[in-house]
């Protein structure tokens, strides 16, 4: 089966670090993305894993452990507007599945 | 560029109407995909097409809702006769290849309400 599992809320102070972890299980893995989703907007893409260890880009960083079925993704610095849901999307075959997401409150 | 465009952004119908939704994805983007998210619960995956073919139409919950993509640019998702369930944010994407680490890129989704 096909499985993601999330935090549902998180919250975070300005200029903190906040870790969002993410478990899978799906048909088939390509890779593993993370997207950051503003109320009302689209997904926008933050980081793509497929191989195991930590990619990082900027303020935002992301580990995979295929053995694990296991990602997280790091924000350092925090600021107000990373506020916003974060969506964790192993790829299937041939798609991303995504999990309900885990919405991050920043507050000062 | 321009991104990936969705129309309506919002739709309230009655229960037992049609409703059609659009996607226009970024030019020169074979793949195109509908998700669905009900409130509180997951993205779910509704179909995918490369370029006018359904490579995956799995994730389609029934025969209600119809998906087309003449010509291969952009695509329809008629939902006919719309259910109470059916409410949700429906999602558009598209990405140019199929290399695994080719991103996502969405539009900024329909809001539908069924009354």
């Amino acid at each position: 089966g096909q499985n993601i599992d999330q935090p549902t809320e998180m919250t975070a102070t300005e200029g903190a670090i906040v870790q969002i972890n993410c478990t899978y299980q799906t048909s088939g893995f390509n890779g593993l993305f993370w997207y950051q989703q503003h109320a009302g907007e689209a997904p926008t893409f933050l980081s793509y894993n497929v191989l195991d260890g930590l990619e990082e880009k900027g303020r935002f960083s992301s580990f995979l452990s295929r053995s694990k079925g296991y990602s997280y993704l790091l924000l350092k610095e925090l600021q107000m507007k990373d506020s916003a849901s974060y969506l964790c999307a192993p790829r299937g075959y041939n798609k991303l599945i995504f999990g309900a997401g885990t919405r991050l409150a920043v507050h000062p | 560029e321009a991104g990936v465009t969705q129309f309506p952004s919002h739709s309230v119908i009655e229960k037992g109407q049609t409703v059609t939704l659009r996607c226009d994805p970024i030019s020169g983007h074979d793949n195109l995909y509908w998700y669905r998210r009900v409130m509180g619960k997951e993205i779910k995956f509704l179909l995918h097409f490369v370029k006018e073919s359904k490579q995956d139409e799995s994730g389609m919950p029934n025969n209600r809702f119809l998906a087309e993509r003449t010509g291969g640019t952009y695509s329809t998702l008629k939902v006919q006769p719309a259910e109470l369930e059916d409410s949700g944010v429906y999602f558009c994407a598209s990405r140019r290849g199929e290399g695994a680490n080719e991103k996502l890129f969405f539009g900024s989704g329909t809001q539908l309400s069924v009354l």
